[in-house]
């Protein structure tokens, strides 16, 4: 059966701290993603990865950060916490190929900054 | 810009009820569309959808695409209070990295 696994279900952290998100994949996947998901805009790309030490940006990258140290491991760092990165995090995972795969979510982390 | 726009945005019916959902997209090098379902935690895998005019079935849901027009419907016959979720459309566009590209969701509650 495959496995996504994010390290909290929900966390409460306060404005300024260094907040580190954890996912972890047993499907030996080359793919892993960080979304965020907010009310009325759907899930939103932070930061994907398509091997270990590789990284690429998605559409709301700023005041985030990500770790790809293994491959199955790929972690999101909030710098600095800000109330405007209260949300739901999902982390997924898919196979690296030609065409398409479906991608495997985690069960999410809620995130409130206060 | 690639784009995924789902439509209604949110949608209540009754037991029994057929539902219809949209979803248009503006990519480049289309790939692939994936239809999720998310209750209260991680979405689900529905379907994925690459060739037009094939149809995907499981059960009562079924899903079509449209290449030439840039869509795809979702449908759900006879609807059951289970099916009450969000409906997630992601399309795998230029990129090969398999980055998907979501739309807002449509929202669906289904009423005894």
């Amino acid at each position: 059966d495959v496995k996504v696994t994010q390290s909290s279900r929900y966390l409460v952290k306060r404005t300024g701290e260094k907040v580190f998100l954890e996912c972890v994949q047993d499907m030996d996947h080359e793919n892993m993603f960080w979304y965020r998901q907010d009310p009325g805009l759907g899930l939103r790309l932070i930061y994907f990865s398509y091997d270990v030490k590789m990284k690429e940006k998605g559409d709301i990258p700023e005041g985030y950060s990500v770790s790809r140290e293994k491959k199955e491991r790929f972690s999101l760092i909030l710098e600095s916490a800000s109330t405007n990165q209260t949300s739901m995090y999902l982390c997924a995972s898919s196979r690296h190929t030609q065409g398409a795969a479906e991608a495997f979510f985690g069960q999410g982390t809620r995130l409130t900054v206060v | 810009e690639d784009k995924v726009v789902q439509s209604p945005l949110s949608l209540v019916v009754h037991e029994g009820d057929t539902v219809t959902l949209n979803c248009s997209y503006e990519v480049t090098n289309f790939r692939s569309l994936l239809w999720y379902k998310q209750e209260k935690k991680a979405p689900t895998f529905l379907f994925m959808l690459t060739s037009s005019g094939i149809e995907k079935k499981s059960g009562r849901l079924s899903s079509i695409l449209d290449k030439k027009e840039l869509f795809s419907i979702l449908n759900i016959t006879a609807t059951q209070t289970g099916d009450s979720a969000v409906y997630l459309c992601a399309v795998i566009g230029s990129s090969n990295t398999g980055k998907l590209i979501f739309g807002q969701g449509t929202t669906l509650q289904v009423k005894p």
